[in-house]
């Protein structure tokens, strides 16, 4: 696709269950970021990922949180037993590669997730 | 710890006057600083990266500059268009995920 594709675009879910986020980045970057932000807050850095290397997990806010991205492409975050304090949009972005110039990031529109 | 603080959090202009944001940042070592628009429910778009003091980029009505201590977006003669919020970040060196300033507010009144 021309850009970074998120679904489901919003997500009403009771405090508990377990939600799934989807992302698909542009097609050829193998860098891939998810964010969180929160009402008022600026974006918080998640989790990325880099082609095959283990990913970077170290803004995970808790192991409630996890993400997988499959065959280096689509990219999956989970939320178990959502919490209301969960509630926030969830943005994906994708780069052509990390590390390097020219690594600037593109998001997608975002996933807002409210736990009720 | 890296950080990064925008300022004014919000401003309004009137049409065609023109004025700068600011984004001060602390880090131990800066990889490229990135500069964001985003409208309202939308994601953030890129606008520029700027990697090195002394960088100028342009786009339109925009310019970017940086120094060793902070960036300056410049907005000259604005359009009711130009109104969003605008997000600065920082790539560290040896790090890859952005840090991201809480953004400033931009209104245009026509």
């Amino acid at each position: 696709g021309a850009g970074v594709s998120q679904s489901p675009s919003n997500k009403v879910t009771e405090k508990g269950k377990d939600v799934e986020l989807r992302c698909d980045p542009i097609s050829g970057h193998t860098a891939l970021y998810w964010y969180r932000q929160s009402l008022g807050q600026g974006l918080e850095f998640l989790i990325y990922f880099q082609g095959n290397s283990a990913p970077d997990k170290s803004g995970l806010p808790s192991d409630r949180f996890s993400a997988e991205r499959t065959g280096g492409s689509v990219s999956t975050l989970t939320i178990q037993r959502t919490q209301q304090e969960d509630s926030a949009v969830y943005l994906c972005a994708s780069s052509l590669r990390g590390g390097s110039p020219n690594t600037e990031a593109f998001f997608g529109q975002g996933t807002r997730l409210t736990v009720v | 710890e890296d950080q990064v603080t925008q300022s004014p959090e919000a401003l309004r202009l009137q049409e065609g006057e023109s004025s700068s944001l600011n984004c001060s940042y602390t880090v131990s070592g800066l990889r490229g600083l990135f500069w964001y628009r985003q409208d309202p429910g939308k994601g953030p778009e890129f606008l520029f990266t700027l990697y090195s003091a002394g960088e100028e980029k342009e786009k339109e009505r925009l310019k970017a500059t940086l120094t060793k201590k902070e960036s300056f977006l410049h907005i000259t003669a604005p359009k009711p268009e130009d109104s969003a919020t605008y997000l600065c970040a920082v790539q560290i060196q040896g790090a890859q995920k952005l840090v991201f300033g809480q953004g400033t507010r931009l209104t245009i009144n026509p």
